[in-house]
């Protein structure tokens, strides 16, 4: 089976624009959650997504957005970006199932804004 | 709203000595998951914990989970190089799971 899938692997921006990220999760899964990762603020939890609905939301500003589509393939989407946007943007999948709840993640997207 | 701590934030230690890494939460936990992530990479799934007091076994790694499950630790017996990396907690309340801020084990021979 193929693990979760992130692209890019790497993305430069400046400061205003805005970017999107995608996450193709492992065959089967239908739950995504995305994490941003900063040496500063370890690993925060932005969103999940279960049957492209969203299920939980962290506590991010709504510059921060995302979907998930029929195929449960995921994107996230960062408008008007900031310096403190740089980060690694991590996403994960799992099967959406109490009983098996551990995430399975991808090798995530480094994001520096500029 | 729950707040998770992790300690200790770093850990260096020699080659063949014991580590330990603890998880705190403010609240009552549904269960905890524990990862680790090598340095450069993604964060891997070592295990679940969900009963009180439970306790599991992995090779020379150990997971407790408290009698209150509000708290969980995890033990290296005898480091070995290929140990290296963070550790994270991830404590399930309610619908959300939030990472602890991680400690980052370093090992020298």
């Amino acid at each position: 089976k193929a693990g979760v899938t992130q692209t890019p692997r790497y993305l430069i921006k400046t400061r205003g624009q805005q970017v999107t990220l995608s996450c193709s999760p492992i065959s089967g899964h239908r739950s995504v959650s995305w994490y941003q990762q900063t040496p500063g603020q370890g690993l925060q939890f932005l969103f999940e997504y279960f049957s492209e609905t969203q299920r939980n939301k962290g506590n991010f500003p709504g510059r921060f957005s995302g979907r998930q589509f029929s195929n449960s393939r995921s994107e996230m989407n960062v408008s008007t970006l900031e310096l403190g946007d740089s980060a690694l943007y991590l996403c994960a999948s799992s099967p959406g199932d109490p009983r098996d709840e551990k995430l399975f993640f991808g090798s995530g997207t480094q994001l520096s804004v500029l | 709203g729950q707040q998770v701590m992790q300690i200790p934030q770093y850990q260096h230690v020699q080659e063949g000595e014991d580590f330990t890494t603890y998880c705190n939460s403010s609240t009552t936990l549904s269960n905890i998951q524990w990862y680790k992530q090598r340095p450069g990479g993604h964060p891997v799934f070592l295990i679940q914990l969900v009963k009180s007091g439970e306790v599991k076994k992995q090779k020379r790694l150990t997971f407790q989970f408290g009698e209150a499950k509000k708290n969980s630790s995890l033990h290296i017996t005898a480091t070995q190089t290929t140990d290296v990396g963070t550790y994270f907690c991830a404590p399930r309340g309610g619908n959300k799971l939030t990472f602890g801020t991680g400690t980052q084990l370093k090992v020298e021979l």
